[in-house]
């Protein structure tokens, strides 16, 4: 059974760096048949896709144009886990984050599953 | 950008009630269509995948349908622990993107 466990800071001050991490238990990381998500929610934005890292031979990133310019997403083969980092954070990037799987990614059975738990960050000094 | 669109927002119901929640994408999206669980203070659940497969382990009271631009989720008799956020997402383009979502409350 594929876990997902999420950790880091719930409070982060203005234009600093918001940095959390997912670490995995029953996949791995470096699989070439899923893609790790950081998912956002909000009560202004809804569920919103930040961003992913896949390996297929090498290591892939894609982001949501909202958070293009300060978002990156890095995987850590040695821990089996994968980070977040989003610098310049203003109160708009408080919200509940997620790590997810990406099952069957680039197929029409591709989904979400597992979930983390879910890390409510609060951006304010 | 594709637009999820779920109807209604929220809804009242009954123990024993058939409930029927609807999304409509902004374009096609085929069966590019998940939906999932969410109770407060937990993360969404996946529930059902390419629009009508039921995830393993979840009650078969749960099922979809529909392709291309509208879909619907159906809870054929709702249960006490169904009363939660239903949210649909697709997954034809990125970004994935979902639905505002429908809470079910207790009537």
């Amino acid at each position: 059974q594929v876990q997902l466990q999420q950790s880091g800071p719930g409070l982060v001050k203005p234009s600093q760096t918001l940095s959390l991490t997912c670490v995995i238990s029953g996949d791995s990381v470096s699989s070439n048949s899923v893609v790790w998500s950081w998912i956002r929610q909000s009560p202004s934005r809804g569920l919103e896709w930040l961003g992913r890292t896949y390996y297929r031979s090498k290591w892939y990133n894609d982001y949501a144009v909202s958070v293009k310019s300060r978002i990156t997403i890095n995987p850590d083969t040695s821990k089996n886990q994968f980070s977040l980092h989003l610098n310049s954070v203003t109160p708009e990037d408080t919200a509940v984050y997620y790590c997810a799987r990406v099952l069957n990614p680039y197929t029409s059975s591709s989904r979400f599953d597992p979930w983390g738990q879910g890390t409510l960050v609060t951006v304010s000094s | 950008d594709i637009q999820m669109t779920q109807s209604p927002s929220s809804l009242s119901a009954s123990v024993g009630d058939r409930v029927t929640i609807t999304c409509r994408a902004s374009q096609s999206i085929s069966n590019y269509l998940n939906w999932y669980q969410q109770k407060p203070g937990k993360a969404p659940k996946l529930l059902i995948y390419v629009a009508s497969s039921l995830q393993s382990g979840v009650p078969s009271r749960f099922s979809g349908s529909g392709s291309g631009t509208d879909f619907t989720l159906t809870i054929g008799s709702l249960q006490p622990e169904d009363f939660a956020t239903y949210y649909c997402q697709q997954s034809y383009m990125t970004p994935q993107t979902f639905g505002q979502g429908t809470t079910v409350e207790i009537k």
